[in-house]
């Protein structure tokens, strides 16, 4: 198993631009995050799914949108890139029945300047 | 008060003390709890649940008060690899939805 995979692994946009951060993860999760992780601070939660076709807010959506049309993929979509969108982005996953354990993708980088 | 609070540290230990993190959780509702060890530049790895009972992994050693709302790790014999940043995760009433992370503990272990 490949886990959970992210591309691209680095990004610099310019302001105003668009983006699609892509996670897949091939554990047949049913939940799947994405988190965004500023230097001294913890992760924060921007979007979940709980399953294909069913997403929720977490706790900075603002200038993200998400889609869950499958099981395994997950995409971040960033309209207008503002510099407070640099960040490092983690998408995370995890079964929802026996165990609790986030599995993460190993993060992309974004720079918007 | 914030949901999970650490010390960010760092806590700067010589190889083979034992070194102990706290994390305090804000949700008395709270039903799950973590420790993650993230290392620099790379995402987050679950290092340990933490369990009513408390519980050990060789080195690790992880315990819940849940009547003053901490957790805490216990490291022993520390080793250089055991440099990292210690997250501590808490699952809230909500469900997974409700996914916490605390800012995380730095340590650096020293020769």
């Amino acid at each position: 198993n490949a886990g959970v995979t992210q591309t691209p692994k680095f990004r610099i946009l310019k302001i105003g631009q668009s983006m699609t951060l892509q996670c897949t993860q091939d554990m047949n999760h049913n939940y799947m995050y994405w988190y965004r992780q500023d230097p001294g601070m913890g992760l924060k939660l921007i979007y979940y799914s709980v399953g294909a076709g069913i997403t929720d807010k977490g706790e900075v959506p603002n200038g993200y949108n998400v889609s869950r049309s499958t099981t395994e993929d997950f995409p971040l979509r960033l309209e207008l890139a503002a510099p407070s969108q640099t960040s490092v982005y983690f998408c995370a996953s995890t079964s929802g029945t026996r165990s609790y354990e986030q599995y993460f993708g190993p993060g992309t980088r974004l720079t918007v300047t | 008060r914030k949901e999970v609070e650490q010390d960010p540290g760092p806590f700067n230990v010589p190889e083979g003390a034992t070194v102990a993190f706290n994390c305090t959780y804000s949700n008395s509702a709270s039903q799950s709890f973590f420790w993650y060890r993230q290392d620099c530049r790379k995402e987050p790895k679950l290092l340990m649940s933490v369990y009513s009972s408390g519980n050990e992994d060789g080195r690790f050693t992880a315990q819940l008060n849940r009547a003053s709302q901490y957790i805490s790790l216990l490291i022993r014999d520390s080793k250089l690899s055991d440099s990292a940043t210690y997250l501590c995760v808490v699952n809230g009433a909500g469900g997974y939805q409700k996914v916490t992370f605390g800012i995380g503990t730095k340590l650096q272990v020293i020769p």
